[in-house]
């Protein structure tokens, strides 16, 4: 499984851009990003995912650097909702698909 | 409406007793998938498994126990061999590929 290296707990005030980081330095060539994000009390909701190409939907946007050692997920214009812990995981080689989570990163939005 | 359903939300059991934890899901996904998440802990991988009738390991597998005897239905059994299961327990399943997880709202587990 590649490692993740995320911040503990990032601000934003409500309808202004997110800019989520995330290291993974050790990924595999055949490794997905995956970002994934947690209400309290709540199973985790799938945001979005790459390989090597920027990706967009109608969640996010999913930047992924030309190395791939490191990657952003971009929130256009945070709201009260998007308020949430933020999952990057790689996923391990393979079939198996598993993920991993490690804590996150809390995202406050401010009114 | 597809999905994954767990039951029950909250499940209260005294210590030395085995529990088990239901997960169906009916969205025809291949792999399904354990987590278990301590207070202010990301998730843990405890069983996983891609097919019927075949399961694996996850992270933390002591003192648990899954089955999958039916496409739709991964049951997680806590056993009294599970030093301290108190915890949320998570359900997902994902059809084949590199694709999303779908989680189910989990089962918070509170053993006496």
């Amino acid at each position: 499984d590649a490692k993740t290296t995320q911040p503990n707990s990032m601000e934003s005030n409500e309808e202004e851009p997110v800019h989520l980081p995330c290291n993974h330095s050790t990924i595999s060539g055949t490794d997905y990003i995956h970002w994934y994000r947690q209400l309290p009390s709540q199973g985790p909701e799938y945001v979005i995912h790459g390989l090597t190409s920027n990706v967009n939907n109608r969640m996010a946007s999913l930047a992924i650097a030309e190395d791939r050692k490191s990657s952003t997920l971009i929130l256009h214009r945070a709201t009260l909702r998007d308020a949430a812990v933020y999952y990057c995981i790689g996923t391990s080689g393979g079939s198996n698909y598993k993920l991993t989570f490690g804590k996150g990163t809390l995202l406050t939005v401010n009114p | 409406d597809g999905g994954i359903t767990q039951s029950p939300k909250y499940l209260f059991r005294k210590e030395g007793q085995n529990v088990t934890l239901s997960c169906e899901q009916n969205l025809n996904h291949d792999a399904m998938y354990w987590y278990r998440q301590d207070p202010g802990q990301g998730l843990r991988l405890i069983y996983y498994s891609q097919i019927v009738n075949d399961f694996q390991k996850g992270d933390i597998a002591e003192g648990y126990s899954v089955s999958r005897e039916k496409k739709e239905s991964f049951p997680l059994t806590v056993t009294s061999a599970q030093k301290n299961p108190t915890a949320f327990y998570l359900c997902a399943s994902k059809p084949s590929g590199p694709n999303e997880q779908f989680f189910g709202p989990g089962t918070r587990l509170t053993v006496l």
